[in-house]
């Protein structure tokens, strides 16, 4: 099976700032990769799914690229609401697994 | 709205089995498949399987095959999965999503499961 992986686990940031989250898949995997933010307590929710698309009424801060092995989600500026737990997903063929996340924090 | 609302929270023994229902609305249910997540404790999330209400195609994540069961109900939009033999490392969130577009885009309120003796 294909694993997915993420980087870093965790990070810490101003407001403001600009923060990247790579996730990347053992192997090629097309487009099929979605991001959740999962806020704590909270059920998850889709970001982005097929690599780019941003799930409607998302902020178009959150943005993501990538294909094949290595995606990445970009928040352009990050604010106090995003403050939660990241996590990727391939979504072309079962099973449908998902990364460990990354936990963004705000200084 | 498209709503999704699962049953309440379970405690079950060692060896048990549990049975998770999640009701389904405000969509047409055969249209869209279910899939079930799970969540340790302090953990991550854990995919464990998808099923087409439409056809009943289901795909299993390989480490629960064999002792986790979803099913479908049409008549009632309702999808339920059913997990057996139970160990404290069972213990969890279950959450149930309806699919599109490949992803999970609208999610239960999920079901805390605790097996304990």
């Amino acid at each position: 099976d294909i694993q997915m992986t993420q980087s870093p686990s965790s990070l810490s940031a101003s407001v403001g700032d600009r923060v990247t989250i790579t996730c990347r898949a053992s192997r090629d995997i097309g487009p099929y990769l979605a991001w959740y933010q999962q806020r704590p307590g909270k059920v998850p929710k889709v970001l982005i799914y097929t690599a780019s698309t941003l799930q409607p009424g998302v902020p178009s801060r959150f943005s993501g690229s990538g294909s094949g092995t290595d995606f990445t989600l970009t928040i352009s500026s990050l604010q106090p609401e995003d403050v939660a737990t990241y996590y990727c997903q391939k979504h072309n063929s079962a099973p449908h697994t998902f990364g460990p996340g990354t936990k963004v924090e705000t200084k | 709205q498209v709503q999704l609302v699962q049953s309440g929270t379970e405690v079950k023994k060692p060896g048990a089995s549990v049975k998770v229902s999640c009701r389904t609305s405000g969509y047409i249910f055969i249209n869209h498949g279910i899939t079930w997540v799970r969540q340790a404790p302090g953990q991550g999330l854990e995919w464990m399987g998808w099923i087409s209400p439409y056809n009943g195609q289901i795909n299993y994540e390989p480490k629960f095959q064999g002792r986790f069961t979803m099913t479908t109900d049409t008549s009632t939009s309702t999808a339920y999965m059913e997990l057996a033999s139970l160990t404290s490392d069972d213990t969890g969130v279950y959450y149930c999503a309806k699919i599109d577009f490949g992803t999970p885009d609208d999610w239960g309120q999920g079901t805390l499961l605790t097996v304990s003796s």
